[in-house]
């Protein structure tokens, strides 16, 4: 069990540039989410999948945003046509699924975007 | 009005020290109550678990839930300086696909 890894760590761009981040959740969990924490902030939730399946999506993930997980494993969030605001640590947590002590997400070390 | 409360510190403690960090919430439908420990630049790292009311102690560690008042505790005996991040208070519910939800994180120091 390697935990959840998310890759790469660190990303700066530039304002308008597409961006995308991987996630690779420990292996036999089902649900992957998707957070944003601001600097002071605790993370607020975007997404999450069952297996390959997307079943919530926040209204903080406006258009420019999208999340993928094929074949149920690892997940993929794009950012097209970044802003300033975007600017934030995206975090990623996978849980065994559902109810008590299922349900328990384990996060990654997450990625930090700086959009200049 | 935020669906979880915390108050956000800072809050410095002399090593050795008991700390008291708490959140309370309005959501009923909250079930399952968790604390995360945060260090600088780094992920959410799960230090306790609760479903529903009661009390749960792990070593130095104590939750307890108190769901008539919506409020949630964690306490911290025997404060070291390795305890200083940020610990945040985490909630879900039945539904919503167990989503949780943060409150802001406290700030703890503790000097040697």
């Amino acid at each position: 069990d390697t935990g959840v890894s998310q890759d790469p760590r660190h990303k700066i761009t530039k304002r308008g540039q597409n961006v995308t981040f991987r996630c690779d959740p420990i292996s036999e969990h089902n649900r992957l989410y998707w957070y944003r924490q601001t600097l002071g902030q605790g993370p607020e939730f975007l997404t999450y999948f069952q297996n390959e399946a997307q079943l919530e999506k926040s209204r903080l993930l406006s258009d420019r945003f999208s999340a993928e997980r094929p074949k149920g494993s690892f997940s993929t969030l794009e950012i097209q046509r970044t802003e300033q605001g975007d600017s934030a640590m995206y975090l990623c947590a996978s849980s065994l699924g559902w109810g008590d002590g299922k349900n328990i997400q384990y996060f990654g070390a997450g990625t930090r975007l700086s959009v200049l | 009005q935020k669906e979880v409360e915390q108050d956000p510190g800072p809050l410095s403690v002399p090593e050795g020290a008991i700390v008291s960090l708490n959140c309370t919430y309005s959501n009923s439908a909250f079930q399952y109550f968790m604390w995360y420990r945060q260090y600088s630049r780094k992920g959410p790292e799960l230090l306790m678990y609760t479903y529903s009311s009661g009390n749960k102690e792990d070593g130095r560690f104590t939750a307890q839930v108190d769901k008539s008042s919506k409020y949630i505790s964690l306490f911290i005996r025997d404060s070291q300086p390795s305890d200083s991040a940020t610990y945040l208070c985490a909630m879900s519910g039945e539904t919503s696909g167990s989503r949780l939800t943060f409150g802001e994180g406290t700030q703890l120091t503790v000097n040697p």
